[in-house]
């Protein structure tokens, strides 16, 4: 199993540029999570998805951010448009089942210059 | 969701036994306490979790206190790879669905020679 996949591991872009994270949750788990991490904030989740249904985006910090997982195999978190303070490590991961036993991805480091 | 006090860091000789603890004293009778650690630049790995009893892996060993007010993560023989932010984590039970999990800022454990 090749675990959870991101996409891309690093990312530097323009203030003002969309941006789009990608990730591959392990076949079978039907949770599929996307965290933020920042050194003064630490790990915020920003939105959960089970069976593909977002649950709760209540983290999603404004309307700039966006999330969608149009299948069981792919999910996109959005920014558009970027800003500096959005330069972070996006994380994903996905579980099964009812038990929190997530596996994390290596994470996107976003850097909004 | 209950929440949990962790030491800010601790220090452990590598070959050492590592004795986190975590107090939860406002836990709930359906609630487990997960424990995840977070290599450097990685992303957050499971470790063990459980209700009441003593719990075993291959990874470490969860002591609960009998009125699960707290409990101790125990690596038995620390090696300088555990040096890792360990976070305890107390969440509700299996409803068949997964739930976010909210992470702390957890415990910093440096493995020295």
């Amino acid at each position: 199993d090749a675990g959870v996949i991101q996409s891309p591991r690093h990312e530097v872009t323009e203030m003002g540029q969309e941006v789009t994270l990608r990730c591959k949750p392990i076949s079978g788990h039907n949770s599929l999570f996307w965290y933020r991490q920042t050194m003064m904030r630490g790990l915020e989740l920003l939105i959960y998805f089970n069976n593909n249904v977002p649950i709760d985006d209540s983290g999603m910090p404004e309307d700039r951010f966006s999330a969608k997982m149009p299948n069981a195999s792919f999910s996109t978190l959005k920014i558009q448009p970027s800003e500096p303070r959005d330069s972070a490590v996006y994380f994903c991961a996905s579980s099964f089942g009812g038990h929190e036993r997530y596996t994390f991805g290596s994470g996107t480091r976003l850097t909004v210059v | 969701d209950a929440k949990t006090t962790q030491p800010t860091s601790m220090d452990c000789a590598e070959g050492r036994a590592a004795n986190l603890p975590c107090n939860h004293s406002t836990i709930s009778g359906n609630e487990y306490v997960y424990w995840y650690r977070q290599i450097h630049s990685q992303g957050p790995q499971y470790i063990i979790h459980g209700l009441k009893n003593n719990e075993t892996n291959e990874m470490a060993s969860l002591i609960i206190t009998e009125d699960r007010k707290s409990s101790t993560l125990i690596l038995p023989h620390a090696t300088l790879r555990d040096t890792a932010v360990y976070y305890c984590i107390v969440r509700g039970g299996n409803t068949g669905t997964a739930s976010k999990l909210t992470f702390g800022t957890g415990t910093r454990l440096q493995v020295t020679l």
